[in-house]
């Protein structure tokens, strides 16, 4: 099954700056999908990245504040942009894999 | 559309009783049903998974779960709690039938406590 390298895995960052998360798989996947985990909370889908296409957005998620990079079928990057400190969660990443999907560790975000 | 309800928010039992932590869902196609589990500051981690070859479902670390499509469950079980299973318990559901195909939409999750 599939491997997945995700960083940072925790940063502090200033309101109004921008962070970027990597994915990286050690094995060619179609699909990734990226998460949002809030405090105390469920996880939500943020969007499904495809290679060679742009990502589909859930609902009450955009583009400008969550563009979404997919230059290979290994790697992924998620840019969480013009933080707040309402964007403080935890963002994993997530493949499809034969017998369920695996995640990324995640990447846990203050913004202060 | 497709959810996934997890009846209760916080089960607490003592070690070496049974767990049972209760999941219905709604699927408008054949869903394929999950169970993660979340340690504290850990990664999550895949129980067990359930495609339709069997309704009863074993998994890691001794747990299983049952698909009852007349009610719409997929309860997760376990004989015998052990400390180590404190944690915060998922029951996810993936629908392959729509255009959202490989889609996971979570319950809102359950934290299992288990008392010496």
């Amino acid at each position: 099954s599939a491997v997945i390298s995700q960083k940072p895995s925790r940063d502090i960052c200033q309101r109004g700056t921008s962070l970027t998360i990597q994915c990286q798989v050690d094995s060619q996947v179609t699909m990734m999908f990226w998460y949002r985990q809030q405090p105390g909370q469920s996880l939500t889908l943020i969007a499904t990245a495809n290679q060679g296409s742009e990502a589909t957005y859930e609902s009450g998620f955009v583009i400008d504040k969550f563009p979404i990079s997919r230059p290979n079928l290994t790697f992924s990057t998620l840019t969480v942009s013009n933080m707040s400190p309402e964007d403080s969660s935890i963002y994993l990443c997530s493949v499809e894999i034969s017998n369920g999907y695996t995640f990324g560790s995640g990447t846990r975000l203050t913004v202060v | 559309a497709q959810s996934v309800t997890q009846l209760d928010s916080h089960v607490s039992v003592s070690e070496g009783t049974p767990v049972l932590l209760r999941c219905n869902y709604s699927s408008s196609y054949s869903p394929s049903l999950f169970w993660y589990v979340q340690h504290p500051n850990k990664g999550l981690q895949l129980l067990l998974k359930y495609t339709s070859a069997a309704t009863l479902v074993k998994g890691i670390n001794g747990f299983e779960a049952e698909f009852k499509k007349s009610e719409t469950s997929f309860h997760l079980t376990k004989p015998s709690a052990h400390m180590s299973d404190a944690a915060e318990y998922f029951c996810v559901v993936s629908d392959y039938g729509s255009s959202n195909t490989g889609k996971l939409i979570f319950g809102q999750g359950t934290t299992l406590q288990v008392k010496p």
